[in-house]
């Protein structure tokens, strides 16, 4: 594994609560992304960082927020959870923004009931 | 471990034969492109590289074929093992779109049979 942790692996939550999930990586790596994957579609982007507080959207980012404090987190909110963001999230890491492959994280699954 | 695709195009090959995996890419400006292994309950996982400047490239028991004129990408598996078993999906990135600009395909899970 490319040295990339996601907690929590598992989550379940009410509607309407907050939520954040944490990805820590150990590679110093620039690139930090978020994807979710729902059966019937590829992953999907959510959000980037290309450094420090520096972020940007992705395909699927309404009703999530991002913050990268550190090189090394990258954080996923979710500000009032909905059943439609039930899903399996993952955080992916890149060396540069172009021509290197994306490694992910084991993933975090999220209920919302 | 989660489902990662409903009704996903299905491969089924005997244990020890060669697996063809196929992906069509939707761009003809894309000119990198990853295939991943997936595992249930496990993240993504890199398997090889191709640059759209190549049209062959060779890993440890698996080759990547691309053809730019049908956009055709396949991933070849040699004496597939049962460790192979997988959702196996293709990620094309257009050029100078980064990796932001990835998008991935649905996927093909394959199945080794004993």
């Amino acid at each position: 594994d490319a040295g990339i942790t996601q907690s929590p692996r598992h989550k379940v939550t009410e509607t309407g609560t907050p939520v954040t999930l944490r990805c820590h990586q150990t590679e110093n790596h620039r690139y930090m992304y978020w994807y979710r994957q729902d059966p019937g579609h590829g992953l999907r982007l959510i959000h980037y960082s290309y450094g420090v507080k520096d972020t940007d959207k992705g395909e699927v980012s309404d009703g999530y927020s991002v913050s990268r404090s550190k090189t090394e987190d990258f954080l996923l909110t979710l500000e009032s959870a909905t059943s439609s963001q039930t899903s399996v999230y993952f955080c992916a890491i890149s060396e540069s923004r172009a021509d290197s492959p994306l490694h992910f994280g084991n993933g975090t699954r999220l209920t919302v009931t | 471990g989660e489902s990662v695709g409903l009704h996903l195009p299905t491969l089924s090959v005997q244990e020890g034969d060669n697996s063809i995996i196929n992906c069509a890419y939707s761009n003809s400006a894309s000119d990198y492109f990853i295939w991943y292994k997936q595992e249930s309950g496990k993240g993504p996982q890199f398997i090889i590289d191709i640059r759209s400047n190549m049209d062959k490239r060779q890993g440890q028991r698996v080759t990547v074929l691309l053809n730019k004129t049908v956009k055709h990408l396949s991933l070849q598996i040699a004496a597939t093992q049962p460790g192979d078993s997988a959702v196996y999906f293709c990620a094309e990135n257009i050029k100078g779109g980064g990796a932001d600009g990835l998008t991935f395909g649905k996927g093909t899970h394959l199945i080794i049979q004993p």
